[in-house]
């Protein structure tokens, strides 16, 4: 069955770029997410690609998918305090299903 | 803004008592969802309904019981509470036929059954 994995943790400094990688096994994959969860709180969309698409950005947020490889990456520039959160790689379209498949979620950790 | 709301955001029950999770979402989306969120194992599905009186098995049931009597409401049951299903839970809502199918947040409710 479809598999996401991600990276448990990820820890950079203030001002640096974050990086936060994902694999997908289903190549079949019609869309791709990045979802947000701070501390206490639901998850969040912040920005999602079709499948179709190699790039996407959003302001600080980069999002480039490798469809050869099924990679995708979420690029963080300048990452302050208030990104640290646990950030969810997720996919879904896969036989159809409308469930998006979530992968266990990286925890980025932003110190001064 | 699509609005998803739980109806605790912290509970705590005693083994074998029967436990009521609500969720309410004012969007009009057909699909709801119910996850139990653990650490170092990221979301794992409980129940999800795709239409009033409708509910389908995730990948976790065992333990726990649906209800969606109305299309706002999504009710996550445990009938018999055990201090294996302390977690958090968080449901969501999405809509049918627009294309991507993202899922919309509640805060969560934090359960510890003691």
């Amino acid at each position: 069955g479809e598999d996401v994995e991600q990276s448990l943790f990820l820890s950079v400094r203030e001002g640096d770029s974050s990086v936060i990688n994902c694999t997908y096994t289903d190549s079949s994959s019609t869309y791709l997410y990045w979802y947000k969860q701070e501390p206490g709180a639901g998850l969040q969309l912040l920005t999602y690609i079709f499948s179709n698409m190699d790039m996407k950005q959003d302001q600080r947020l980069t999002v480039l998918l490798n469809k050869k490889d099924k990679h995708l990456s979420l690029r963080i520039a300048d990452t302050q305090t208030g990104d640290s959160a646990i950030y969810f790689c997720a996919e879904s379209g896969t036989g159809g299903s409308y469930i998006p498949t979530f992968g266990r979620g990286t925890s980025l950790i932003v110190h001064p | 803004d699509v609005k998803v709301t739980q109806s605790s955001r912290y509970l705590v029950k005693r083994t074998g008592e029967k436990v009521f999770l609500e969720c309410v979402q004012d969007m009009d989306h057909e699909n709801m969802f119910w996850y139990r969120q653990d650490p170092g194992l990221g979301l794992r599905l409980i129940y999800f309904s795709y239409d009033v009186k409708m509910k389908e098995k995730g990948d976790i049931p065992e333990g726990y019981s649906v209800s969606r009597e109305k299309k706002e409401r999504f009710s996550l049951i445990l009938e018999s509470a055990s201090t294996n299903q302390t977690s958090m839970y968080l449901c969501a809502s999405s809509t049918a036929g627009t294309g991507t199918d993202t899922q919309y947040f509640g805060p969560g409710t934090r359960l510890t059954v003691l």
